[in-house]
């Protein structure tokens, strides 16, 4: 069975960073490209950000970026998003999807910014 | 960026009803347009991608047209668990952009 499971989320400080993973399996996870997304509380859903199969092309929202850095390690079947400087409005459930046509999308994993 | 604009916001239709979504591009997108389910608490769900195509295993009652600026999702014969929010994206180009939605109520 295809799947995703996020993981690192939780309540950080203004300024603070965060670490998620996303863990894939039940497909050749080098083979294909991965995004992220994020959905504010009550919000619809924001692209955020996408990595190549091999790791070589990277974009992100001008929102994210500067201080988020996706990353992955096909060895370990894993996507990662660092998150610097993070602020309230980076308070979202955050996604990973697989391939452009994101066909399949993990649980999420909730990231609240607040003092 | 490219702007994807969705309607209606809303609609309210009644079990066995057909209905149909729209969503414009600002600019062309060709068929690189992607249609997605989400229910309460979880995660869309990928129901068409390149405007047309069905995901696997999506049932036949969903279908995709359009290409270029204009795509429409249509659904036909509503059951109770195709009450939701549906969101177009196109992915086209970078960054990808959603349409902002249509929540799917029943009257």
């Amino acid at each position: 069975e295809v799947q995703l499971v996020e993981s690192g989320g939780g309540l950080v400080q203004p300024g603070g960073s965060l670490r998620l993973s996303c863990a894939a399996s039940g497909f050749t996870f080098s083979s294909y490209e991965m995004n992220w997304v994020r959905q504010a509380p009550g919000k619809g859903l924001e692209w955020v950000s996408y990595i190549s199969s091999s790791g070589s092309t990277i974009y992100y929202a001008d929102s994210v970026k500067g201080r988020f850095t996706i990353s992955r390690d096909n060895a370990k079947n894993s996507l990662y998003l660092q998150m610097n400087s993070l602020r309230a409005e980076d308070t979202a459930v955050y996604y990973c999807a697989r391939d452009v046509s994101y066909d399949t999308w993990g649980q999420g994993t909730m990231v609240t910014v607040s003092s | 960026d490219i702007q994807m604009t969705q309607s209606p916001s809303s609609l309210s239709a009644s079990v066995g009803d057909r209905v149909t979504i729209t969503c414009r591009a600002s600019q062309g997108i060709s068929n690189y347009l992607a249609w997605f389910q989400q229910k309460p608490g979880k995660a869309p769900k990928s129901l068409i991608y390149a405007a047309s195509s069905l995901q696997s295993g999506v049932p036949s009652k969903f279908s995709g047209s359009g290409s270029g600026t204009d795509f429409t999702l249509t659904i036909s014969s509503l059951q109770p668990e195709d009450f939701a929010t549906y969101y177009c994206q196109q992915y086209n180009s970078y960054p990808h952009t959603f349409g902002q939605g249509t929540k799917l109520e029943i009257k």
